[in-house]
């Protein structure tokens, strides 16, 4: 049980330029989250998804989008970066959001600079 | 906007100390806490949770209570250890909406 999973760990990109981050889940989890953490802000939530198909945006999801193709992937895209999404980003799921088994089980974060 | 305040935000203690770290928030109308712990360059892992209707949880040589009339909890650590060096976050997962609400945390070091 690899539990929840981030591609890739650190990445460096200069503005304009495009990524997509990968969260991959194997414990058969309905919701997915990104979280974004920056210094003194703790962690806000960009975008989530409440199962395979959907999305919905968080409290910070300008300059992303998400797609939720399979149920144990959820991407998140930034199509052309700025030096304000420098950031470490945090993929989380649950197996429901309340009720019992709603503990969100977090990703290792990917670190990204934006130059 | 529900606002999660942690105090203090840096606590260095000498190992076998017990200690307690604070966490108040401003909306009582919350389904459950959780505590979190954050290693150095790693995810967050669950410690307790808590729902809205209990008072307290323990793990181990830890205990999670919850006073929703006073919008605050506080995690208890016992004989303290190195290894409980960490940064704890405290988060709370309200009535309405998707996202967890998180504190900013406090950093704990725990010194041989």
């Amino acid at each position: 049980n690899a539990g929840v999973t981030q591609t890739p760990k650190f990445r460096v990109l200069k503005t304009g330029q495009s990524m997509t981050l990968l969260c991959a889940q194997d414990m058969n989890h309905e919701y997915m989250y990104w979280y974004r953490q920056d210094p003194g802000m703790g962690l806000r939530l960009i975008h989530y998804s409440v199962g395979e198909g959907t999305t919905a945006k968080g409290e910070v999801p300008d300059g992303y989008n998400v797609s939720r193709l399979k149920k144990q992937n959820f991407l998140l895209g930034l199509e052309s970066a700025a030096p304000s999404q420098t950031s470490v980003y945090f993929c989380a799921s649950s197996y429901r959001l309340r009720g019992t088994q709603e503990t969100q089980y977090f990703g290792p974060g990917t670190r990204l600079l934006v130059l | 906007k529900q606002e999660v305040t942690q105090i203090p935000a840096a606590l260095s203690v000498p190992e076998g100390e017990n200690l307690v770290l604070n966490c108040s928030f401003t909306d009582s109308a919350i389904y459950n806490l959780q505590w979190f712990r954050q290693d150095p360059g790693k995810g967050l892992t669950s410690l307790l949770l808590i729902q809205s209707s209990q008072r307290e949880q323990t793990s181990g040589r830890l205990n999670a209570s919850l006073d929703k009339s006073s919008g605050r909890s506080t995690l208890y650590i016992a004989a303290s250890q190195p290894g409980d060096s960490a940064t704890y976050l405290c988060a709370l997962n309200s009535n309405s909406g998707y996202a967890l609400n998180f504190g900013k945390g406090t950093s704990l070091l725990v010194t041989p």
